[in-house]
């Protein structure tokens, strides 16, 4: 069985500062781990994802995120905020299957 | 190239009714799946259709029905509506094969059933 714990359910930065949404898994087999993003009103947008290839994941809009397997943790890291960047983010994980598993998602708000 | 389409976007139902919710997957994809994504939450897996059947369910009851067509479109039906039916319902769509190897599901941009 798979799950994905989200820490925070909102996360509030300044425009420029560093970007630190946290994810940890929880997988039976070694999992694929997948970050989406959403805007008010729309549906899913893929940022990026880690399917047992290079540990550190490069997705669009400059974010990125690194698959520790000691940690069991997946965390969303961008060096610097944009506004644009305020949406909701969700981590989810799979077992090698397309069924998501997602977590409870963090708001992510990006002030002037 | 068109992306995953749902419709309606948004529909107002009363308890006890039936709604039926439409997804056309994205252009070459033959893997429909439905997830339910309530106020606040993140999205559940409702359940999943490939070659016109039914593959993989969540946790959902009965009243949670769908079915696939043979150009891979899906419709979700919900019987008997209660109020806690109220959501956002996303369609996802993947190529089976590629999907095992990568995972990736490709968003609609949801249909926001409210249920008073």
């Amino acid at each position: 069985a798979q799950s994905v714990t989200q820490l925070g359910s909102h996360v509030s930065v300044s425009e420029g500062a560093l970007v630190l949404l946290r994810c940890n898994y929880s997988s039976s087999v070694p999992p694929y781990l997948f970050w989406y993003v959403q805007y008010p009103n729309q549906g899913l947008q893929l940022l990026l994802k880690y399917t047992s290839a290079a540990t550190l994941v490069k997705g669009i809009n400059g974010f990125e995120a690194e698959f520790k397997k000691s940690e069991t943790s997946f965390h969303l890291t961008k060096p610097s905020a944009h506004m644009s960047d305020a949406a909701e983010y969700f981590c989810a994980v799979s077992g090698h299957t397309d069924k998501l598993i997602f977590g409870t998602g963090t708001r992510l708000q990006v002030f002037p | 190239d068109a992306g995953v389409t749902q419709s309606p976007t948004h529909l107002i139902k009363t308890r006890g009714q039936q709604v039926t919710l439409r997804c056309s997957p994205k252009s070459g994809h033959d893997t429909v799946s439905w997830y339910q994504q309530a106020l606040g939450q993140g999205p559940q897996f409702i359940f999943q259709y490939y070659e016109e059947e039914e593959r993989q369910r969540g946790n959902f009851p009965d009243r949670f029905s769908g079915h696939q067509f043979p150009n891979y479109s899906s419709e979700l039906n919900v019987n008997a509506l209660l109020l806690g039916d109220s959501a956002l319902y996303l369609c996802a769509s993947s190529l089976a094969g590629l999907a095992k190897m990568s995972g990736e599901l490709f968003f609609g941009e949801g249909s926001r059933l409210t249920v008073l």
